[in-house]
């Protein structure tokens, strides 16, 4: 059974870098799939932040800009969500998820999120 | 405001059906058949109940079914079940910029 686990800071200072930590057992990242972060606010839902596959390929959301970094450790089976310069704005519920993905004419199609976190909630505040 | 709309409550009696749509334009929902529907019970993470379309994963119930037309996606619930009540959310791949992946706002589904 794949279990994804999110874990990190729960609160973080404005200006400072949110840095979260997802771990993954149940199945090797370095054996595929799409890894992925989103988050969750209660005014705008469900926001796609980015992910990456094992290889180290990334997508971003372009919203964020050059805030937002994702990585993959193989030999801890993990990724990490690193944002930075964070604002309230950035008060969610973190998740992880495992992306179902297809690989085509140089592009991922990211398909579907079927195995997710639990959910981590950071707080931005001073 | 979210890249897909979806509307923000349906409600139904137990053993009906119920339909919640989830429109975007040919960019995504309407371009590709990569549309995926997940439930959130309160406090939980969502759950995949649809992918590519239709499909339903192992374990859903086949009382959720899913279909497009156009730019619309579609996620049907027939016989509703107290347990149904919850928040449903759709996603689709997009081509729009880099995003990848646009989600709907939400749904709330409330059995009557």
């Amino acid at each position: 059974q794949v279990q994804l686990q999110e874990s990190g800071p729960g609160l973080v200072k404005p200006s400072e870098t949110l840095s979260l930590t997802c771990a993954v057992s149940g199945y090797s990242i370095s054996s595929g799939y799409y890894w992925g972060w989103i988050r969750q606010t209660p005014g705008k839902g469900l926001e796609w932040l980015g992910g990456i596959y094992h290889s180290g390929s990334t997508y971003y959301n372009p919203s964020l800009k050059s805030r937002v970094a994702i990585s993959v450790d193989t030999s801890k089976n993990q990724l990490t969500l690193k944002l930075s310069s964070v604002t309230a704005a950035d008060t969610a519920v973190y998740y992880c998820a495992r992306v179902g993905s297809y690989y085509g004419s140089g592009t991922y199609y990211l398909r579907y999120f079927d195995y997710w976190g639990q959910g981590t909630l950071v707080t931005v505040s001073s | 405001q979210s890249a897909l709309t979806q509307p923000a409550s349906v409600s139904g009696s137990p053993g009906q059906s119920i339909t919640i749509s989830c429109t975007g334009t040919s960019s995504d929902v309407g371009g590709y058949n990569y549309v995926s529907w997940y439930q959130q019970h309160p406090g939980k993470a969502p759950k995949l109940m649809i992918y590519d379309v239709s499909n339903r994963p192992s374990g859903v119930s086949n009382r959720f079914s899913g279909s497009k037309s156009g730019n619309t996606a579609s996620l049907t619930i027939s016989g509703l079940q107290a347990e149904d009540e919850a928040d449903y959310y759709c996603s689709s791949y997009t081509s729009s910029s880099t995003l990848h992946v646009v989600f709907g706002g939400g749904t709330k589904l409330t059995v009557l």
